[in-house]
């Protein structure tokens, strides 16, 4: 696609709640990113996927947050038992390999846990 | 570890003044910088990356190895350069991951 999408562009969960976060990232770039987005925190590194290496899941702050490529194409994030301080807007990220290009941003997915 | 720092959280300017956004990093190996950009209700988007060595929209930014910064710097600010700038810098051996700043809203006032 022309860029990348990101679906839902907003979703509204009740605590202890399992979401799934969709990533559709540009054709032909092999490396996708998911960062988290929270008021006064910046941009928060969550897991990165490069071809068919196994992911680097370093930043993923719990193990109710997972995530999968399939096919090397598209993401998904899921955040299992959601809870309040999950509340954030998750961003997905795709480049070309080794991020020589920089990333190219989808538009985001707001979370809200009530 | 690695850090990338941006040492204000809002900076307000008037339109003609000049601007600078700081951002100062700790990295061991050889970095990579850029500058990325969200205007108000628009999508993260890459600004200007240090390799480059170019110009975007009037904002120049330069590696400074000795003092590890990279400044975001514009002689004369506009009302539309009023948004969201985030310092990252590249783990090039990681890949490529990104490690952001906490950003810096710039506020250009008429």
């Amino acid at each position: 696609g022309a860029g990348v999408s990101q679906s839902p562009s907003n979703k509204v969960t009740e605590k202890g709640k399992d979401v799934e976060l969709r990533c559709d990232p540009i054709s032909g770039h092999t490396a996708l990113y998911w960062y988290r987005q929270s008021l006064g925190q910046g941009l928060e590194f969550l897991i990165y996927f490069q071809g068919n290496s196994a992911p680097d899941k370093s930043g993923l702050p719990s193990d109710r947050f997972s995530a999968e490529r399939t096919g090397g194409s598209v993401s998904t994030l899921t955040i299992q038992r959601t809870q309040q301080e999950d509340s954030a807007v998750y961003l997905c990220a795709s480049s070309l390999a080794r991020g020589r290009g920089g990333y190219t941003f989808g538009s985001g997915t707001r979370l809200t846990v009530v | 570890a690695q850090r990338v720092t941006q040492p204000e959280k809002l900076l307000s300017v008037f339109k003609g003044a000049p601007v600078e956004l700081k951002c100062n990093y700790s990295y061991s190996g050889s970095p990579e910088l850029f500058w990325y950009v969200q205007y108000s209700r628009q999508r993260l988007q890459l600004l200007l990356r240090h390799i480059s060595r170019e110009s975007i929209k009037g904002f120049t930014a330069d590696l400074n190895k000795g003092e590890t910064s990279f400044h975001l710097k514009k002689p004369f600010a506009q009302e539309e350069d009023s948004a969201m700038y985030y310092c990252a810098l590249s783990e090039h051996n990681q890949g490529g991951k990104l490690i952001f700043g906490q950003g810096t809203e710039l506020s250009v006032k008429p």
